[in-house]
């Protein structure tokens, strides 16, 4: 079973500068998951969809960050513009159900530096 | 919203010996996961225990969960090199659909 991929698996960028990560999680789970994970702390959730809807954005901070996952399948994240705190590892994952009973499946992430 | 506070913060342990993780949360869960980060393979989940489990065991993992003190912990028996990693747990709330991870345990085994 292939795992969920995430691409790009690097970038760097300068502060006000926009970027994009893509997700693909795994075949037939229904909810997709963004996570920042800033060096030495765990991964904080930015926001969970349900198939194409989103669940949960609380802590996605809206005035820059937008997220979707266009016919339930893949999913993009955008950083427009970026700023230096920003800078962190940006891990996708999925999961059969949804919720937090499901165990969740995670990509390898995309290390994102904002100089 | 809650989150699980891991302790130690580091671990480094001789290889062979066990390698004790705990994890304290405030309020009420449903269940509590763990699960482990490393640079090879990335986060990768290792077992869930539900509110009304009081231990589960998966190889030489061992966990064990007291609601009474909202504190679990992770037991690996007879450490491996291979098992140098980082130890999440993530707790969710009562109604909260989604898990909210600690801040981890970093665990170095020595040869």
């Amino acid at each position: 079973e292939a795992g969920v991929a995430q691409s790009p698996r690097y970038k760097i960028i300068e502060k006000r500068q926009s970027v994009a990560f893509w997700c693909n999680p795994i075949s037939g789970h229904a909810t997709l998951y963004w996570y920042q994970q800033i060096l030495g702390q765990g991964p904080k959730l930015l926001i969970q969809f349900q198939n194409n809807g989103v669940v949960d954005d609380s802590q996605l901070p809206k005035d820059r960050f937008s997220a979707e996952r266009l016919k339930g399948v893949d999913s993009t994240l955008k950083i427009q513009p970026a700023k230096l705190e920003d800078s962190a590892v940006y891990l996708c994952a999925s999961s059969l159900e949804g919720g937090s009973a499901g165990t969740q499946y995670f990509g390898p992430g995309t290390r994102l530096l904002v100089l | 919203s809650q989150q699980g506070e891991e302790d130690p913060q580091a671990l480094s342990i001789q290889e062979g010996e066990n390698a004790t993780m705990n994890c304290s949360y405030k309020t009420s869960i449903n269940n509590l996961q763990w699960y482990r980060q490393n640079s090879g393979r990335g986060l990768v989940h290792l077992i869930l225990i539900r509110s009304n489990e009081r231990e589960k065991h998966s190889g030489r993992l061992r966990v064990t969960l007291d609601t009474s003190k909202k504190s679990s912990s992770l037991l690996i028996t007879a450490s491996r090199a291979a098992d140098t990693a980082s130890y999440f747990c993530a707790t969710d709330d009562w109604g909260a659909q989604k898990l909210v991870f600690g801040q981890g345990t970093r665990l170095t085994i020595n040869p």
